[in-house]
C-alpha cells in the first residue's frame, strides 16, 4: 500500500524559503506525476505544482515565478521550494499522486504538513 | 485556465436524504478528467470519483458521478452521518484545478 509522509520545517520566516520533502514508500515513484497542494486554514485546495520523474514541471501560474520542484528516484522522494514566502504561504501542504491510469486523479495524500510563516 | 465553479456553498441535509451537488466548469472540459474528493475535519482530501463517474477503490455505490460538457453532478444517496464532509471536484488539463467545494452538513 503507497504511503506517502511530508516533512520539513513548521515554522518559516517571511521572505525565507520554504522547503519539504514527501518520501513515498509502498510503491515506486516511477510512472506517476507527484504534486504538491495547499490549503489554508478554513480555505480550499491549492494545486502548487507537480514534477515527473523525467524531472519536468508544471506549475501552478500564480505561484510560478517563486516554485521549484524536485525528484530524487534514488531516495523515492520529491521535493518543494517556494522562496520568498509570506504570511498569505501559511497552510497545511500535502503531497499527493496523480494517477495516470485514472486520469490523474490524486489517488493517493499524504497527512499534510502545517507551515506556518511568522518572524 | 479551466475555473471550477461548486454549488450549493453548504448543503444541510437529514440522514436517508439525497444531496446532489453541483460543479461547472468556466468551458467545455473532457469528463475523463473530471473527479471528486471529499475531505473530513483534520483529515486530507480523499479520491470519491474519477473519469466524471468511475468510482474511487472503495467507495460505496450511494456516491455517484455524472455529467458532460460544462456541468457535473455528485449525488449522494441515503445520506448517512459519516457523509459530512467537504466535497470538492477538480480538473487536470496538464495541471490541477479545484471548485471550492461544497460543505454537507448532516442534521
Amino acid at each position: 500500500q503507497v504511503q506517502l509522509q511530508e516533512s520539513g520545517p513548521g515554522l518559516v520566516k517571511p521572505s525565507e524559503t520554504l522547503s519539504l520533502t514527501c518520501t513515498v514508500s509502498g510503491d515506486s515513484i516511477n510512472n506517476y506525476f507527484w504534486s504538491w497542494v495547499r490549503q489554508p486554514a478554513g480555505k480550499g485546495l491549492e494545486w502548487i505544482g507537480r514534477v515527473y520523474i523525467s524531472g519536468s514541471t508544471t506549475y501552478n501560474s500564480s505561484l510560478k515565478s517563486r516554485v521549484t520542484m524536485s525528484i530524487d528516484t534514488s531516495k523515492n522522494q520529491f521535493s518543494l521550494k517556494l522562496t520568498s514566502v509570506t504570511a498569505a504561504d501559511t497552510a497545511i501542504y500535502y503531497c499527493a499522486r496523480g494517477n495516470p491510469y485514472i486520469y490523474f486523479s490524486l489517488d493517493v495524500w499524504g497527512q499534510g504538513t502545517t507551515v506556518t510563516v511568522s518572524s | 485556465e479551466i475555473l471550477l465553479t461548486q454549488s450549493p456553498g453548504t448543503l444541510s441535509l437529514s440522514p436517508g436524504e439525497r444531496a446532489t451537488l453541483s460543479c461547472r466548469a468556466s468551458q467545455t472540459v473532457s469528463s475523463n478528467y473530471l473527479a471528486w474528493y471529499l475531505q473530513k475535519p483534520g483529515q486530507p482530501p480523499s479520491l470519491l470519483i474519477y473519469g466524471a463517474s468511475s468510482r474511487a477503490t472503495g467507495i460505496p455505490d450511494r456516491f455517484s458521478g455524472s455529467g458532460s460538457g460544462a456541468d457535473f453532478t455528485l449525488t449522494i444517496t441515503r445520506l448517512e452521518p459519516e457523509d459530512s464532509a467537504v466535497y470538492y471536484c477538480q480538473y487536470y488539463g496538464n495541471l490541477w484545478t479545484f471548485g471550492q467545494g461544497t460543505k454537507v452538513e448532516i442534521k
